[in-house]
């Protein structure tokens, strides 16, 4: 069963703009991630937020994290073509390593 | 290489039949994962090695999944009478320890059953 619902389910915008997706989750985590997802083939991994943390950057990207509401926001500023992707949440649970996944936002930059 | 291979990249087969699904993780990683990804069903976890040892084989939806791990690196998900249903992406992960790690995926195997 999916752990997140993921929000909005897709996304165009202009190139150039930012990009905001959000994620929910149910229960408490340990960690939560998100990876970039290109033509339904293998993820790539983008950042890792661990529970005790509330905002990580990377590049172009910035990521919130709000324990207390269960959800998690990735920013994409700038957006280019090339960040044409499926983006999923995902996360770990205390004692459990494997990964339960959002059911992602299709992100479309539009030239 | 340095990520994570799976083979085949795709694999067709009749209803009924066996097909075995092979993934080569990362050199040193310990922990290994199978996801799979069907339309309308999003990533869905399967199983979960630690080494060669499974703790965790929840998500395996029927005893015609099963999954080894030899020599702590390859590992090997098989499908026995393979149904419609099983048609998917069936994606790889492999990470160093296992929790609080980044979980670096392969290209996947697009499995279609006819």
């Amino acid at each position: 069963s999916q752990q997140g619902e993921e929000d909005p389910q897709a996304l165009s915008i202009q190139e150039g703009e930012n990009a905001t997706m959000n994620c929910s989750y149910k229960t408490s985590i340990n960690n939560l991630q998100w990876y970039r997802q290109n033509s339904g083939r293998g993820l790539v991994h983008l950042i890792l937020i661990r529970s005790n943390e509330r905002e990580k950057h990377s590049g172009r990207l910035r990521v919130t994290l709000d324990t207390s509401k269960k959800s998690s926001s990735l920013l994409i500023t700038a957006s280019r073509a090339a960040d044409t992707a499926s983006y999923f949440c995902a996360t770990e649970g205390f004692g459990n390593e494997k990964l339960t996944f959002g059911t992602g936002t299709r992100l479309t930059i539009i030239p | 290489g340095a990520g994570v291979s799976q083979s085949p990249s795709n694999k067709v087969t009749e209803k009924g039949k066996d097909v075995e699904l092979r993934c080569d993780p990362i050199s040193g990683h310990t922990a290994l994962y199978w996801y799979r990804q069907s339309l309308g069903q999003g990533l869905e976890f399967l199983i979960y090695f630690q080494g060669n040892s499974a703790p965790d084989k929840s998500g395996l939806p029927s005893d015609r999944f099963s999954a080894e791990r030899t020599g702590g690196s390859v590992s090997t998900l098989t499908i026995q009478r393979t149904q419609q249903e099983d048609s998917a992406v069936y994606l790889c992960a492999s990470s160093i320890r296992g929790i609080q790690e980044t979980q670096y995926f392969g290209p996947g195997t697009r499995l279609l059953v006819l």
